[in-house]
């Protein structure tokens, strides 16, 4: 079975803290991609990287970078947390053309 | 643009009947696929079903059936014999292949199976 683990599954943490959120899956996948999730807003991609050190902007990257050093690890980093950033991040990997695998999820609050 | 819309907040079903959720999708590429994935209240999203665009047969998987009416841009999910277990969050997603490995994602619809 295919996993996608994410480093916690709460965070709390304060306005202006920087913030990593890691992502490592087991399948040596291609791609990695960064989601936030909303109430109404369904998915929003962040960022998704497509090989090593290599990344992409989606929808909403701003407020956010990412890191990708190695094939099974991608890192999303909130450089100043703010309080409009406290939402749902899912993390999700594959390989071209095919369905994408999920983490757990990581529940962020910012104070 | 590619876009997935998902029309239905909110749906109830009885336990034992069949439903559909709503999936419609825009883009202008030839060649995409639609996903739909389940999200239980757990908060991990599980892949269920797809369907090619160039896929002549309705994808089925389990009690899973996808009606795909390409000419009306629709992909709608049907689920049988509706469990209690059902009741989760429902995305319809698209991925069109020449921008890449980017996916749409709809904006969900909460299903709620009534015992």
């Amino acid at each position: 079975d295919v996993k996608v683990t994410q480093s916690s599954r709460y965070l709390v943490k304060r306005t202006g803290e920087k913030v990593f959120l890691e992502c490592v899956q087991d399948m040596d996948h291609e791609n990695m991609f960064w989601y936030r999730q909303d109430p109404g807003l369904g998915l929003r991609l962040i960022y998704f990287s497509y090989d090593v050190k290599m990344k992409e902007k989606g929808d909403i990257p701003e407020g956010y970078s990412v890191s990708r050093e190695k094939k099974e690890r991608f890192s999303l980093i909130l450089e100043s947390a703010s309080t409009n950033q406290t939402s749902m991040y899912l993390c999700a990997s594959g390989q071209p053309a095919y369905e994408q695998y999920f983490g757990p999820g990581t529940r962020l609050t910012v104070t | 643009a590619q876009k997935i819309t998902q029309t239905q907040p909110g749906m109830f079903v009885q336990e034992k009947e069949a439903v559909t959720l709503d999936c419609t999708y825009d883009t202008s590429d030839p060649s995409y696929g639609l996903f739909w994935y389940k999200q239980p209240s757990s908060g991990e999203m599980i892949f269920l079903i797809y369907q090619g665009s160039y896929d002549q047969q309705n994808a089925t998987e389990g009690r899973y059936s996808l009606n795909f009416q390409k000419a009306r841009k629709s992909a709608n999910l049907v689920i049988s014999a509706s469990q209690l277990g059902d009741s989760a969050m429902y995305f319809c997603a698209m991925r069109v292949i020449n921008t890449g490995n980017q996916f749409y994602f709809g904006t969900g619809t909460s299903l709620t199976v009534i015992p």
